[in-house]
This record gives structure tokens, sequence and C-alpha cells, in this order.
């Protein structure tokens, strides 16, 4: 298995642009977030999803947009991209929502100029 | 609102030593507590995960406990080695879902 995979690793973007984050799992796992890494915040929620078709906000869901359309796919898009989500993000997935293990990708870190 | 706090936030110990990296939690409502590594520009990797009805969980050199009532968890790293040295996160699951709440990390340094 390749667990939780993320593209792009780097990405540069000017303000105002968009772009998707791509994250998949191939563990058949029903629960799926993005989370954002900052220094001085930790981890912070964006987004989630508890299977296909169902997601909700998390801490900091302003500015970005999810969707499930798959078990496998979770993409994280930015509509018009600005400063303040210069960040490393990642996504996680675990078995089903509540007590379980999660997995998290190896991470997208995005510059915002 | 759950808050999630690791002391302290950095550590350097000579290697071969025992060391002890701290974590409390404001609210024990909560599902489990899990460990996580990340190296440095890395992901994180889960180390353990203590669910709340257990005391504590071992693997390899690391030992994680668990005492929900007074809101704290320590993670245990015997015989540290340079490769142990990383940054420590812990993070909670609230017991209203699965969302992890995660502490601000310990950067450990073990030196040669």
């Amino acid at each position: 298995n390749a667990g939780v995979t993320q593209t792009p690793k780097f990405q540069v973007l000017k303000t105002g642009q968009s772009m998707t984050l791509q994250c998949a799992q191939d563990m058949n796992h029903e629960y799926m977030s993005w989370y954002r890494q900052d220094p001085g915040m930790g981890l912070r929620l964006i987004h989630y999803s508890v299977g296909a078709g169902i997601t909700d906000q998390g801490e900091v869901p302003n500015g970005y947009n999810v969707s499930r359309s798959t078990t496998e796919d979770f993409p994280l898009r930015l509509l018009s991209a600005a400063p303040s989500q210069t960040s490393v993000y990642f996504c996680a997935s675990s078995y089903t929502w509540g007590p379980y293990e999660q997995y998290f990708g190896p991470g997208t870190r995005l510059t915002v100029t | 609102k759950q808050e999630v706090t690791q002391i302290p936030a950095a550590l350097s110990v000579p290697e071969g030593e025992n060391l002890v990296l701290n974590c409390s939690f404001t609210d024990s409502a909560i599902y489990n507590l899990q460990w996580f590594r990340q190296d440095p520009g890395k992901g994180l990797t889960s180390l353990l995960l203590i669910q709340s009805s257990q005391r504590e969980q071992t693997s390899g050199r690391l030992n994680a406990s668990l005492d929900k009532s007074s809101g704290r968890s320590t993670l245990y790293i015997a015989a540290s080695q340079p490769g142990d040295s990383a940054t420590y996160l812990c993070a909670v699951t609230h017991n209203q879902g699965g969302k992890l709440i995660f502490g601000q990390g310990t950067e450990l340094s073990v030196k040669p």
C-alpha cells in the first residue's frame, strides 16, 4: 500500500491564482481530512469528510473548498490564493469517524507571493 | 474548548539518556491520544495510539502513558539515539468526532 499520497510536494502561487492540492489514499478509509501547519500555530483542521459525498468544515475553512466524489480522493481547492495561505498542508485518513489511528501524507509546501 | 500543551518546547540530551516528553489536555472527554514524530520538512509518522480506556502502550524503546482523569500523557524514550532527533507531537481525538487537536510539539535533539 502507498498509504496517503499528496501532490504536488512544492508549489508557488501568485496572489489571486487558484489551484488544487491532491490527496489520495489506498486503504479504503472512510474518514479524510486536511490540516495546515504554521509556525507557532501548530496543526489546524481545515475540512474533513466522513465518506464519499459528505464534507464539513474544520477550524480554519475560509478560502478553501473540498469535495469527495470517491472514497480514495479528497482534493483541497484554493479559490483565490492569499499570502496568508502560505503554509504546509497535510492530508490524513483513518478507517472511519471516531477513535481510530490517523495516517498522514508527506505534505505540500505552498508559498503564495 | 479542548487545548493541548506540550512541555518542554525543546529538549537536548546526550545519546543514551532515557527521557520523558509531556503532553497535557484540558478536556478529558477524549476517544484516544496519539503520539507522532515529524522529521524536518517531512510528514507525520504515527508512533503510538492509546485508547481512552487504556493506561499505556509500548513499541520498542517507546512507552506512552495516559492518565485521562488528570489530563496528562507522557512519552518515554529509552536509551535515546541521534536518530531519535525530531519533533514529537501529541494529539487528542475528542469523543464528539474524529478531529485531532494537536499540541505545539517538543523538538528533541539527541547529541552523539
